[in-house]
């Protein structure tokens, strides 16, 4: 199994302000996620991280407003831009499974907790 | 519509108990069904069921599919207060990954 790590692992942040948020994995991996869980709420995919192109992003989320960097096979980021309160939530990164699939989401890493005022 | 709708939505027992969680879906080309148990922050991989009527078990916990009833069961034997945690159930299907809500489980000892 994976091993992932995240940085920062919480923060408190003003209004208008930007957060990004890395990923590592401690092995090469092809498919890597990431994930919201806003209060109360069941987890919901950003955008699958694309090494050396575009991330997808899923309905409703959009480049301009969570850009998504993979340089590599092992790191991530996650930016949060232009942050209002509706963002406070935890965002996860995640690795696939051994299919390849991009849905095969086994490894999540120990999120980032988001507090926007 | 809820494709994954999962419960009860919360539950307490006593030590020792043993617990049912319950997951039902309705998709259209279904892959796979996945069980995760969330304390804190992050989740962690218990199951994935491909094929209904095989038992998957792994200590205490053990879970089933039906293909054709559309639903999964997540069982925990003997509970202690580690399980406490929410039990989150995801499907496949397509090209897509959806999660259920969750089942809060608190153990009390």
């Amino acid at each position: 199994s994976a091993v992932i790590s995240q940085k920062p692992s919480r923060d408190i942040c003003q209004r208008g302000t930007s957060l990004t948020i890395q990923c590592q994995v401690d092995s090469q991996v092809t498919m890597m996620f990431w994930y919201r869980q806003q209060p109360g709420q069941s987890l919901t995919l950003i955008a699958t991280a694309n090494q050396g192109s575009e991330a997808t992003y899923e309905s409703g989320f959009v480049i301009d407003k969570f850009p998504i960097s993979r340089p590599n096979l092992t790191f991530s980021t996650l930016t949060v831009s232009n942050m209002s309160p509706e963002d406070s939530s935890i965002y996860l990164c995640s690795v696939g499974g051994t299919s390849g699939r991009r849905t095969d989401t086994q490894y999540f890493g120990p999120g980032t907790r988001l507090t926007v005022l | 519509e809820d494709k994954v709708v999962q419960s009860p939505l919360s539950l307490v027992v006593h030590e020792g108990d043993t617990v049912t969680l319950n997951c039902s879906y309705e998709v259209t080309n279904f892959r796979s069904l996945l069980w995760y148990k969330q304390e804190k922050k992050a989740p962690t991989f218990l199951f994935m069921l491909t094929s209904s009527g095989i038992e998957k078990k792994s200590g205490r916990l053990s879970s089933i599919l039906d293909k054709k009833e559309l639903f999964s069961i997540l069982n925990i034997t003997a509970t202690q207060t580690g399980d406490s945690a929410v039990y989150l159930c995801a499907v496949e299907y397509g090209n897509k990954l959806v999660f259920g809500a969750g089942t809060i489980l608190r153990v009390k000892s």
